[in-house]
């Protein structure tokens, strides 16, 4: 079976930047992927790594390590708009689906 | 952009009802999902699709069925709602090999009396 851990909440002040993490096992692997929720809300895209190393994306940076089964999105410069739930999920190797993590909630405060 | 829809943004629907929940994506994805969020459980995989007329279990498939006769539509089927159903209904999208970029329905928040 396939288990992700990642922090259930994160506080930071605009324009700070945070680090969400996220573990995971997995029998194989084949990507990790991060999305965005707002409250009320649909999950929205961010990131995947397939491959070990850093990815940016404007403010938003995703890191893999394949080895470490570690991964953590990277918001820099936050903003108030960035207060949301932050899941990351596990392509599993050889199977057509995602398994989700259970998900940060990211409150920036002033 | 991909736009992915769902029939209601809310249902309230009494025990033993049949109901069904829709969706449809207008971006031409081979995958079709869904998903159901409850507070502290994220998303957890109900049926998947990959292509027509094909479905796969996911996690937590008792009590549902799903139906995909069109591409770009995939139904939920509640054969008899219960109680326990009651929860956020989530379809997504994506590409045949982009399983890790998916694309989100606003959801349909099901409420079983």
């Amino acid at each position: 079976g396939q288990s992700l851990e990642q922090p259930s909440e994160v506080t930071a002040v605009e324009g700070a930047i945070v680090q969400i993490n996220c573990t995971y096992q997995t029998s194989g692997f084949y990507g990790l992927s991060w999305y965005q929720q707002h409250d009320g809300g649909a999950p929205t895209f961010l990131s995947y790594n397939a491959l070990d190393g850093l990815e940016e994306t404007g403010r938003f940076s995703s890191f893999l390590s394949r080895s470490d089964s570690y991964g953590y999105l990277l918001l820099q410069e936050l903003q108030m708009k960035d207060s949301a739930s932050y899941f990351c999920a596990v392509r599993d190797q050889g199977f057509q689906k995602l398994v989700f993590g259970t998900g940060t909630r990211l409150l920036v405060s002033p | 952009d991909v736009k992915v829809t769902q029939s209601s943004r809310y249902l309230v629907k009494r025990t033993g009802e049949k109901v069904f929940l829709e969706c449809v994506q207008d971006m031409d994805h081979e995958n079709m999902f869904w998903y159901r969020q409850d507070p502290g459980l994220g998303l957890r995989l109900i049926y998947f699709s990959y292509d027509v007329k094909m479905k796969e279990k996911g996690d937590i498939p008792e009590g549902y069925s799903v139906s995909r006769e069109k591409k770009e539509r995939f139904s939920l089927i509640l054969e008899s709602a219960s109680t326990n159903q009651t929860s956020m209904y989530l379809c997504a999208s994506s590409l045949r090999g982009s399983i890790g970029e998916q694309y989100f329905g606003p959801g349909t928040r099901l409420t079983v009396t």
